[in-house]
């Protein structure tokens, strides 16, 4: 029972661009959602959040966007660089129904292309 | 802030034998949690502590396995009787409050040989 999906296990996109990553739920009762970067033989480094009382929340070249109704989330990164080659996984709890745990998707590989 | 440490950072074991793991977290930090990771999927739930409760554990959790966190400051994670399948990256997190991030340590790379 996979309730954060990532469907697409890597992208590629040329410095410079946009990269959209894409991540979907399955629970409603999820309230809280976050994004990792993540580099080999390393632990997941926190990115960004979002509570789903937002739609939107942005840090530097990070963007998360929350779409509920769609049970869909999205992190952009403007402008890619080459470091942000990693895997980026997203993340979701429910605290307001008591599930603490995070769960994670399986990931996505980006590649940034110099 | 020294963050999240985790030790050893590998082990090899043979087949059959226990191991522990150690997960020192940020202090004040009141809750503790257990992750696997396999090649291609993501980080899997395995336990966690709020102090030193343990409120929840998953379906992964055989009876072979086990997690402790004396005095609601470090945590263990002991795997008894190893098998092939074990093999993975154990990565331990700390979170202080509600609606916040994980800070994940740098895991364990456990192999079963």
């Amino acid at each position: 029972d996979q309730q954060v999906k990532q469907n697409s296990p890597s992208l590629s996109v040329q410095e410079g661009r946009i990269s959209i990553l894409n991540c979907d739920y399955t629970n409603s009762m999820f309230d809280y959602f976050l994004w990792y970067k993540k580099y080999p033989a390393e632990g997941p480094t926190f990115l960004i959040s979002i509570s789903s009382i937002k739609d939107k929340n942005e840090d530097g070249r990070f963007t998360v966007f929350l779409n509920k109704s769609a049970k869909h989330l999205s992190l952009h990164i403007v402008p890619s660089q080459p470091g942000d080659s990693a895997v980026y996984f997203c993340a979701a709890s429910g605290t307001t129904s008591g599930t603490y745990k995070y769960i994670f998707g399986t990931g996505t590989r980006l590649k940034v292309l110099a | 802030d020294t963050g999240v440490s985790q030790d050893p950072r590998h082990k090899i074991t043979k087949r059959g034998q226990n191991v522990t793991f150690r997960c020192d977290p940020i202090s004040e930090h009141n809750r503790l949690y257990w992750y696997r990771q396999t090649l291609g999927q993501g980080p899997e739930f395995l336990t966690y502590f709020q102090n030193e409760a343990q409120l929840e554990k998953s379906r992964l959790l055989s009876d072979r396995f086990s997690a402790e966190r004396p005095k609601g400051s470090f945590s263990t994670l002991e795997i008894q009787r190893t098998e092939q399948g074990d093999s993975a990256m154990y990565l331990c997190a700390s979170i202080r409050g509600l609606n916040t991030e994980a800070f994940f340590g740098q895991g364990t790379r456990l192999t079963v040989v």
